[in-house]
This record gives C-alpha cells, structure tokens and sequence, in this order.
C-alpha cells in the first residue's frame, strides 16, 4: 500500500546528542514537509522540499537540518543547537502536479529529551 | 503573510447532534486552498475535507460539510450526525496557489462527543 512511515515511533535524546528521524514515501510526491508539533498547538513548519537535492527552511528551521537525496526520502536531524526539541515530528507529502492536492501525513515521532 | 486562527479551543457536542467548528483566515490572495484535517487520539493526521477558494460551492463530504465565505473570510465545519469516532482535533489548514504546496495551519479545535 502507498503511504508514509516515519521511523522510530518513539525516540529518547540525551542533551548534546543530535539525533535523525527517517520519513520515507512511496507515493511518487515530489514535496516533503517536517512539522513540529507542541501540546495543544497547531503543526509549525520547519523545513520543506520540492525536488530531491534541494530544501528551503520553514518557519522553525533553527536547531535542525535536512537531506533530500531520494525522492522518496526526507529525513530530519534534529541537532544539540534545539533548545527544546521535546516535541511530536509529523513528516508529510504532497503531488505538485496536482494544483491545491492535499499533504498526505505519517503516523509521527515523538522525541523526548532526557 | 498569511495566517489562520481557530478561535474555540475546545468544543463538544452530544451524540447525533450538529457541531459547527470555526476558523478565519487572512490572505491578499485570491486564489488559495483551505483543508480541514482530523486528529484522532492516534495522532494521524486525517484529511477531512478540501475547498477551492474559486469555487462557490461548498464541499461536503458525507457528514462534513464546509460553510465558505470568501469575502469574510471563513472556513466553518459542520459535523451533522456526531460520533463518538469524530472525537479528536481538527485543524483547519490554508494552502497558497503556488507550487510550493506548503500549508499554514491553525492552532486546532478539540472536539469531544458525548455519548
């Protein structure tokens, strides 16, 4: 079936440690997004790609860096320079050829700092 | 830059009865995408329903249904027929024309449906 996993599920830092969290898409989208999600708060944007080799920062980029070496790959590193990166991380996809074609969501990792 | 605002926090209605969600925006654009997405305990992100700004008509889908006022700039969902699976947060999200597809989201409206 097509769809978006994220990987892990669950994922544990220790200050100062940068860690990476894997989107992977097999729905052939040429769009990636990485959102933040805080309790009770909407989904922030912080980083964005439209085509593989290329990225642009969203709202939130600082603290974080991205990759897009695959089509279908996207995966998000969240660096020790976020100050509060305890957090719910949603990765999503969209088709551009489609105009106003809506973002497909993955399941979510939810990253605690120890 | 554009912006969307969910005004009601939390909201509930009883079972099999109607609940209308809000949500404004602002843009100085004139052609542009709402979306409404559910969030279910599990945390998966669920499109709900979709509106195109130059179409007059508003979408239904099923149960769901979207009242579209361009000129105020609104973007309410109705619920009709509440259940207990509608349960979750709803987030009301606005997608420029431009082929970056990027979504600008509100702050989220949790629903509760009581049995």
């Amino acid at each position: 079936d097509g769809g978006i996993t994220q990987s892990p599920k669950y994922l544990f830092r220790k200050e100062g440690q940068n860690v990476t969290l894997s989107c992977e898409q097999n729905l052939n989208h040429d769009a990636m997004y990485w959102y933040r999600q805080d309790p009770g708060q909407g989904l922030r944007l912080i980083y964005y790609s439209q085509i593989v080799n290329d990225f642009q920062k969203g709202d939130i980029a600082e603290g974080y860096s991205v990759s897009r070496e695959k089509k279908e790959s996207f995966p998000l590193t969240v660096t020790s320079a976020q100050k509060n990166p305890t957090a719910f991380y949603l990765c999503a996809s969209s088709g551009l050829a489609r105009p106003g074609g809506e973002q497909f969501f993955g399941p979510g990792t939810r990253l605690t700092v120890l | 830059a554009q912006t969307v605002t969910q005004s009601q926090p939390e909201m509930s209605v009883q079972e099999a009865e109607t609940v209308t969600l809000s949500c404004t925006y602002d843009t100085s654009e004139s052609d542009y995408y709402l979306f409404w997405y559910k969030q279910p305990p599990s945390r998966q992100m669920i499109l709900v329903i979709r509106q195109e700004a130059y179409k007059q008509q508003n979408a239904t889908e099923n149960r769901f249904s979207v009242n579209f006022q361009k000129a105020a700039k609104s973007f309410s969902l109705k619920i009709s027929d509440s259940q207990l699976g509608d349960a979750a947060m709803y987030f009301c999200a606005y997608r420029s024309s431009g082929n970056t597809g990027k979504l600008i989201f509100g702050q989220g409206t949790t629903l509760q449906v009581k049995p």
